[in-house]
């Protein structure tokens, strides 16, 4: 079965600066998506980003962009610039590229934005 | 572009007693998913339906979780009777078709506190 770690339960960062939020993964397949989803206090899950294993480039959107490690099984989220409003719970999440299957998410990141 | 729309948005009930939960997907989508969000993890899914037939619902507890999509569009999860382990978040999302390339939009959740 598949499964989605993310190891830092709460980070934080200065408003304007960089962080990095981690996520690794396990899986016997080779082709998969894995997203990264925004879900603000009180407010509904959004997707952030979303990379498809087959692409060895690394996704970008805007202020967001991912450093996929396929080998690594990693995937970590980079925000940039960091501003109030990207204060939010991040959930990791991966799914098969074909059929069914489901979403699996990571258990979060809190992540708190200083002023 | 209406979003997902859920109801009600919150729900205070006693173990044991009954209740129910209403998704209305966006305009055209063909796949619905209810997710359960417990506090400190990521959500879960319990029963995804393609049209009005169920796709996957391997994780929902049937002995007490029931759901149902009527017509292809609405759906309604129900509790029957509730344990105080039920108390999370139901998320109900949607997308135009099953394959992972299709992004999923999550509605803004119903939370439900058995006491």
């Amino acid at each position: 079965a598949q499964t989605v770690t993310q190891s830092q339960p709460e980070m934080s960062v200065q408003e304007a600066e960089t962080v990095t939020l981690s996520c690794t993964y396990d899986t016997s397949e080779s082709d998969y998506y894995l997203f990264w989803y925004k879900q603000p206090p009180s407010r509904q899950m959004i997707l952030v980003i979303r990379q498809e294993a087959y692409k060895q480039q690394n996704a970008t959107e805007n202020r967001f962009s991912v450093n996929f490690q396929k080998a690594a099984k990693s995937f970590s989220l980079k925000i940039s610039d960091s501003q109030l409003g990207d204060a939010a719970m991040y959930f990791c999440a991966y799914r098969r590229r074909d059929g069914s299957e489901k979403l699996v998410f990571g258990k979060g990141t809190k992540l708190t934005v200083n002023p | 572009e209406a979003g997902v729309a859920q109801s009600p948005r919150y729900k205070i009930i006693e173990k044991r007693q009954s209740v129910a939960f209403w998704c209305n997907p966006i305009s055209g989508h063909a796949t619905l998913y209810w997710y359960q969000q417990i506090l400190g993890q990521g959500p879960k899914l319990l029963i995804q339906f393609q049209n009005n037939g169920v796709v996957d619902d391997s994780q929902l507890p049937k002995d007490r979780f029931s759901a149902e999509r009527l017509k292809g569009v609405d759906s309604t999860l129900k509790i029957q009777p509730a344990k105080l382990e039920d108390s999370a978040v139901y998320l109900c999302a949607s997308s135009q078709l099953t394959s992972g390339r299709y992004e999923q939009y999550f509605g803004p959740g119903t939370r439900l506190t058995v006491t």
